[in-house]
């Protein structure tokens, strides 16, 4: 299996709800990512978790809550989002977080916040 | 400090032509580099990369890339374009001091494939 996959496809919420977005892999990988990708742009890095500790936070604000109960998921929980937030968000793995590793994408959800 | 620039943000090509997609970058020390495709609605696949060893390194689906140190380019060919390869391409760079946290993607570069 070298899937990573990434639940719900598309999300749509007001700016009050509270919403999460799951990831999942089952390769094994000890690091996995949130990117943020804004049409016709190319991803942003927003975390990163290595062996299910968080160990990136690219300044992102704290609506973004991401959690890794375990190795093989990693949840993005959202509140209070902004219409600025509408992207694609995607997860990503790798084997143990080095720079000249493979990066394995989802499909992505694709968030508009209305 | 790392960084990669793709010139053209949008390449056209018939099937069958030649597809050169260029990337060039710069990193203060010996850099990772990548290739990735996006297709319409979907996430990010690795077609090749570089990290050590022979420069001309074969990706998937056909494509190949050339690691030029002297030129700090690592352009993405295609011999004979499909229509099946329109989609964008991303260049990206890391390098060995850091983690995968320093991987820079370029702006990307749209390639249509006409009939």
């Amino acid at each position: 299996d070298t899937e990573v996959t990434q639940t719900p496809k598309h999300l749509v919420m007001g700016m009050t709800n509270k919403k999460s977005l799951k990831c999942e892999q089952h390769m094994g990988h000890r690091a996995m990512y949130w990117y943020k990708q804004k049409a016709k742009k190319p991803p942003e890095l927003m975390f990163v978790y290595s062996y299910e500790k968080l160990s990136i936070n690219e300044s992102v604000p704290s609506r973004f809550s991401p959690e890794c109960p375990n190795s093989s998921l990693l949840n993005l929980h959202l509140h209070a989002l902004q219409p600025e937030d509408s992207a694609l968000y995607l997860c990503a793995s790798s084997q143990s977080g080095t720079a000249n590793e493979k990066l394995f994408f989802g499909s992505g959800t694709q968030l508009s916040v209305l | 400090a790392q960084s990669v620039t793709q010139l053209g943000s949008h390449v056209s090509v018939s099937e069958g032509a030649l597809v050169l997609l260029r990337c060039n970058y710069s990193s203060s020390v010996p850099p990772y580099l990548f290739w990735y495709v996006q297709y319409p609605n979907q996430g990010l696949q690795l077609l090749l990369k570089y990290t050590t060893g022979a420069t001309l390194v074969k990706g998937i689906n056909g494509f190949e890339a050339e690691f030029k140190k002297s030129e700090t380019s690592f352009h993405l060919t295609k011999p004979s374009a499909h229509m099946s390869d329109a989609a964008e391409y991303f260049c990206a760079v890391s390098h060995s001091s850091g983690s995968a946290r320093q991987l820079t993607f370029g702006s990307g570069t749209q390639l249509t494939v006409l009939p």
